[in-house]
């Protein structure tokens, strides 16, 4: 069972334009969430999180969006820049076990 | 502060063989996870220890195991490899494991 959900296994955008990847999840015990950033062939970086006590949190180019009623979280990315071609997870932890559920990941590409 | 460092960093081993990965966390982190990324995959959870004990399981035959020691560093088994096991193996530390986790660089494990 995917509790973690992204649908776009890809996404194309134009450089200094807006990049917003989705998320939706399950679990409504869920009340944290983390984006993170990968490169081939290195670890994922943690990017940005969000408290489920919010619904927006900002750092920099990134802002993550909390939409709780619809189970529904995004990234926006703007303005876009060609380092940020990689594939962004959504995660979460779980509230009984704490241990972290990842989504399958949508690979961004920016066009230059 | 140093981050999260795995070794090897590329590994080739046939069929049938064994396997031991290593992780070494971030200072004062006590949690360590394992995961396992396959091309087209997301992250796939394959356990988390806390303070030398496995806290957590992800759904992996038990071929797969893993141990962490008193300095919190972690080792990861893989007894008779298949060729299926190939995949990056990644760890990650956190100070709890339900918090923010950082990855280290990943293991690149080639089974022929």
């Amino acid at each position: 069972d995917q509790q973690v959900k992204q649908n776009s296994p890809s996404l194309s955008v134009q450089e200094g334009r807006i990049s917003i990847l989705n998320c939706d999840y399950t679990n409504s015990m869920f009340d944290y969430f983390l984006w993170y950033k990968k490169y081939p062939a290195e670890g994922p970086t943690f990017l940005i999180s969000i408290s489920s006590i919010k619904d927006k949190n900002e750092d920099g180019r990134f802002t993550v969006f909390l939409n709780k009623s619809a189970k529904h979280l995004s990234l926006h990315i703007v303005p876009s820049q060609p380092g940020d071609s990689a594939v962004y997870f959504c995660a979460a932890p779980t509230a009984l076990n704490e241990k972290l559920t990842f989504g399958t990941g949508t690979r961004l590409t920016i066009i230059p | 502060k140093a981050g999260v460092t795995q070794t090897p960093r590329y590994l080739i081993k046939t069929r049938g063989q064994q396997v031991t990965l290593s992780c070494s966390p971030i200072s004062g982190h006590r949690s360590v996870s394992w995961y396992q990324q396959t091309p087209g995959q997301g992250l796939q959870f394959l356990f988390e220890y806390f303070s030398e004990t496995q806290r957590n399981k992800g759904n992996f035959p038990g071929r797969f195991s893993g141990r962490q020691f008193s300095n919190s560093r972690s080792e990861m088994n893989v007894s008779t490899l298949e060729l299926g096991d190939s995949a990056l193996y990644l760890c990650a530390s956190s100070t709890s494991g339900g918090d923010t986790q950082y990855f280290g660089p990943g293991t690149r494990l080639t089974v022929l």
